[in-house]
């Protein structure tokens, strides 16, 4: 079946470090990728998405490029601010499905 | 304006009790899940409505009943609960007809049981 793995946190950075959070995907068919964010307290939300290959979704300094050859949409920043501090979810829904699968999670801390 | 709300944000009861979660979305969306995230925030798919009708069910204990009185409203009624039902419960909703298929979270009801 379809699953979702990224890697492992929790992500410690200072600020205005580079970020990369990688994840990569088993899919059959042709997959909508997605990055969400939990801010502490709160629900998900959709950070960016991409609904083919070679497409790049981008928001708030954030990108990710769906590569079919890899499977993978790693999820990167350019220079990280404490407020990013979050937890973020990679996640696919495979095109018909109603099911939308999660990875676990990572866990990103920013010091200052 | 809220897009997807939950009532109660916080509920706390003792083993044994039944209790509900209300959640309600003004998007016009088709289709409303519920989710349980655990303390190590993985989050696991329970129930999905698309239309009033119930798609996905996955395996979860039948003391979880979901009921979706309209297209706008999905609840959740929990009997008989016991400690390990101790999550945040957040409830979603995506419009599948057209193809958009992001997810919309309401802010999560977080259930302690005690």
């Amino acid at each position: 079946g379809d699953s979702v793995t990224q890697m492992e946190g929790p992500v410690t950075l200072s600020e205005e470090a580079f970020l990369t959070i990688n994840c990569t995907y088993t899919a059959t068919g042709y997959p909508s990728l997605f990055w969400y964010v939990q801010y502490p307290g709160e629900g998900l939300q959709l950070l960016l998405k991409a609904t083919k290959a070679d497409d790049k979704g981008s928001n708030k300094g954030f990108e990710a490029t769906y590569r079919k050859e890899t499977t993978s949409f790693h999820l990167e920043k350019g220079s990280v601010q404490v407020s990013d501090s979050a937890v973020y979810f990679c996640a696919l829904r495979n095109t018909g499905g109603f099911k939308t699968i999660f990875g676990a999670g990572t866990r990103l801390f920013v010091k200052a | 304006d809220t897009a997807v709300s939950q009532t109660p944000k916080y509920l706390v009861t003792q083993m044994g009790n039944d209790k509900s979660i209300k959640c309600e979305q003004n998007l016009g969306h088709d289709t409303m899940y519920w989710y349980k995230q655990d303390s190590k925030k993985f989050l696991k798919i329970m129930f999905s409505y698309n239309n009033k009708e119930l798609i996905i069910n996955e395996t979860v204990p039948n003391r979880f009943s979901p009921k979706s009185p309209d297209k706008a409203h999905l609840n959740l009624h929990i009997n008989s609960l016991e400690l390990g039902d101790s999550a945040v419960y957040f409830c979603a909703s995506s419009q599948v007809r057209t193809g958009v298929y992001e997810q919309y979270f309401g802010p999560g009801t977080r259930l302690t049981v005690t």
